[in-house]
């Protein structure tokens, strides 16, 4: 079975500063799909980021950046830049190819200090 | 833009009663998806839908049933509620092609009270 672990339940940063949320994942499969959801208190999920297995090259989408080590099964989100509104629960997540349902992570939650 | 719309967004209910929680998809979004998350817990899948068929099951109770109907809305049916059935219940919804590159677009959940 596939597990995603994170194993910062919280993170904190300044305003401004650079901070990176990690990821493990296991799985068997060779086609995937990993993303980084964030829930802020308004509890609706957002996609943040999303990396297909089989892509050599790390995902970017403007100041959300991550890190993907296929063989050490890592998949970190860097977020550059911090903003207030930042500040939120960060999913981990993945998901076979042809299968519908997505497995979370435990979550990390992010603190942005002012 | 139209978003995935679920209702009602607060349900309190007594144990063994019936609850059921409707979702509607983004218009042109054939595929459905139902998550429950526990207090302070990550998402688990439920079950799916894809142009009205089941397409996925995860871990759904069996007092659970659901169902998409011919306009692609989706009913999430609960009976004989437990207390450990307390948890905000997401209803995600994509097209057949945004399910592969994970564009689900989830509602703000129904969040679900049992007494």
């Amino acid at each position: 079975a596939q597990t995603v672990t994170q194993s910062q339940p919280e993170m904190s940063v300044q305003e401004a500063e650079t901070v990176t949320l990690s990821c493990t994942y296991d799985t068997s499969e060779s086609d995937y799909y990993l993303f980084w959801y964030k829930q802020p208190p308004s509890r609706q999920m957002i996609l943040v980021i999303r990396q297909e297995a089989y892509k050599q090259q790390n995902a970017t989408e403007n100041r959300f950046s991550v890190n993907f080590q296929k063989a050490a099964k890592s998949f970190s989100l860097k977020i550059s830049d911090s903003q207030l509104g930042d500040a939120a629960m960060y999913f981990c997540a993945y998901r076979s190819a042809g299968d519908d349902k997505i497995i979370f992570g435990k979550g990390t939650r992010l603190h942005i200090l002012p | 833009a139209a978003g995935v719309i679920q209702s009602p967004r607060h349900l309190i209910k007594e144990k063994r009663e019936t609850a059921t929680l409707k979702c509607y998809p983004i218009p042109r979004h054939d595929t459905v998806y139902w998550y429950q998350q526990g207090p302070g817990q990550d998402p688990q899948f439920l079950i799916s839908f894809y142009e009205k068929m089941q397409s996925d099951k995860g871990s759904i109770p069996d007092r659970f049933s659901a169902q998409q109907f011919s306009d692609y809305h989706s009913e999430l049916n609960m009976s004989s509620l437990e207390l450990g059935d307390s948890a905000l219940y997401f209803c995600a919804s994509s097209t057949r092609l945004g399910k592969n590159t994970g564009e689900l677009f989830f509602g703000e959940g129904s969040r679900l009270t049992v007494l």
